[in-house]
């Protein structure tokens, strides 16, 4: 089993919609937790990064974190089709892991 | 201002040739990765440095691979004797030592064995 899952889509969904995207751990020692979004043939840039267990808000994105579960979300509100890109979970407890990604489209 | 640059973005080479991939940080970031993106998986972490301190090599998947980083700044990564399944995007990104989970990434080299 891998310490970081995400499920790789593809995910499609039309403009205004709302993502939920996903991650699930099994290292209880992850204590920091980053989403990350790379456009196709770019590398990965922060979007979101929470410390503690609930919800973070920025703009249309709102990251959760369950670490009684060992669950994190991403929700993007009014999905853009500029927000289409592979988006990469990560936490951080003695060593950092990064989720495999999940590819979204927004289509117009 | 600029941002971590690499090059080249695209490599592509015969199995058994050596290779070499370059690393320029945001200046000023003492600390700098190498990391390895291949189709579905997630980012495997390669080698670190952190100033003049000895890196971290412990992602390193065989001996083949090597880096260096020379004054502080530029670094190269280097495969010995490529194999196919060395095909995969390598990431190089900076950061400050004080923010090292805020990682600033470059666009990757593309490096495809034939």
């Amino acid at each position: 089993q891998k310490e970081v899952e995400q499920d790789p889509g593809p995910l499609s969904v039309p403009e205004g919609a709302i993502v939920s995207l996903n991650c699930t751990y099994s290292n209880s020692a992850f204590q920091y937790f980053m989403w990350y979004r790379q456009y196709s043939r770019k590398g990965p840039e922060l979007l979101m990064y929470t410390y503690s267990s609930g919800n973070k808000e920025d703009g249309r994105f709102t990251a959760q974190v369950d670490k009684s579960s060992k669950y994190i979300s991403l929700f993007i509100r009014d999905s853009q089709p500029s927000d289409s890109a592979t988006y990469l979970c990560a936490m951080k407890g003695n060593d950092m892991r990064f989720g495999a990604g999940t590819r979204l489209t927004v289509k117009p | 201002g600029a941002g971590v640059s690499q090059s080249p973005s695209n490599k592509v080479t015969e199995k058994g040739k050596d290779v070499e991939l370059r690393c320029d940080p945001i200046s000023g970031h003492t600390a700098l990765y190498w990391y390895r993106q291949s189709l579905g998986q997630g980012l495997e972490f390669l080698i670190y440095f952190q100033g003049n301190s000895a890196p971290d090599k412990s992602g390193l998947p065989s001996d083949r691979f090597s880096a260096e980083r020379t004054g502080g700044s530029v670094s190269t990564l280097t495969i010995q004797r490529t194999q196919q399944e060395d095909s995969a995007v390598y990431l190089c990104a900076s950061s400050l030592v004080v923010f090292r989970d805020i990682k600033y990434f470059g666009p990757g080299t593309r490096l495809t064995v034939l």
